[in-house]
């Protein structure tokens, strides 16, 4: 069974970079036809997709965030990476790390809370 | 990128039937067959429930199906559950990138 783990800071001040990975077992990251993912949900909200990023190296953005936003894939440690800039009290949510099949997340992490605050 | 317009809330009685309605555009919902739905119970990471309007995964009941309409797409859940009580998500391709609904609030009475 696939599983994801998000890690990384719970606190990051405003005008840093928030930076987090996920940690894919039970399969290889490396695994065609699939891209992985990273969406967030700011507290009492909805869902935000943020981008995801497939082994070939292509990444797909929202455009809201484009100019942002970095998303990596390690495939020698089975992990990728988002890396948010510049960020603000608005950024504040629980980040999801997923796998894309195709156009929609069909496993995701458990969720890791990140709050914007100095 | 606006998000999916979802009812914020809606209810049902155990055994009912009840449908939430995920509204988009011709550049979204409406131009691709690439509509999925999550369910959301508090605290807990979304789970898969509808991809493709109306493809079910592995593990789902049969109560839950999808379809879409133009610029609409539906989740209809049948033989409602106290279970069933979450927060229901649809999104959907948009060309380069995902849009989520604001999400839709199910209580059962």
């Amino acid at each position: 069974q696939l599983q994801l783990q998000e890690s990384g800071p719970g606190l990051v001040k405003p005008s840093e970079t928030l930076s987090l990975t996920c940690t894919v077992s039970g399969g290889a990251i490396s695994s065609s036809g699939h891209s992985w993912g990273w969406i967030r949900q700011p507290p009492g909200k909805g869902l935000e997709w943020i981008g995801s990023m497939y082994n070939s190296g292509s990444t797909y953005y929202d455009p809201s965030l484009k100019s942002r936003v970095t998303i990596s894939i390690d495939m020698s440690k089975n992990q990728f990476s988002l890396k948010l800039t510049s960020v603000t009290a608005a950024d504040t949510a629980v980040y999801y790390c997923a796998r894309m099949a195709h156009t929609r997340p069909d496993y995701w992490g458990q969720g890791t809370l990140v709050t914007v605050s100095s | 990128q606006s998000a999916l317009t979802q009812p914020r809330s809606v209810s049902g009685s155990p055994g009912q039937s009840v449908t939430i309605s995920c509204t988009g555009t011709s550049s979204d919902v409406g131009g691709y067959d690439y509509v999925s739905w999550h369910q959301q119970h508090p605290g807990k990471a979304p789970k898969p429930l509808i991809y493709d309007v109306s493809k079910r995964p592995s593990g789902v009941p049969d109560r839950f199906s999808g379809s879409k309409s133009g610029n609409t797409a539906s989740l209809t859940i049948s033989g409602l559950q106290a279970e069933d009580e979450a927060d229901y998500y649809c999104c959907s391709y948009a060309g380069s990138y995902e849009v989520f609904g604001g999400g839709t609030k199910l209580t059962v009475l």
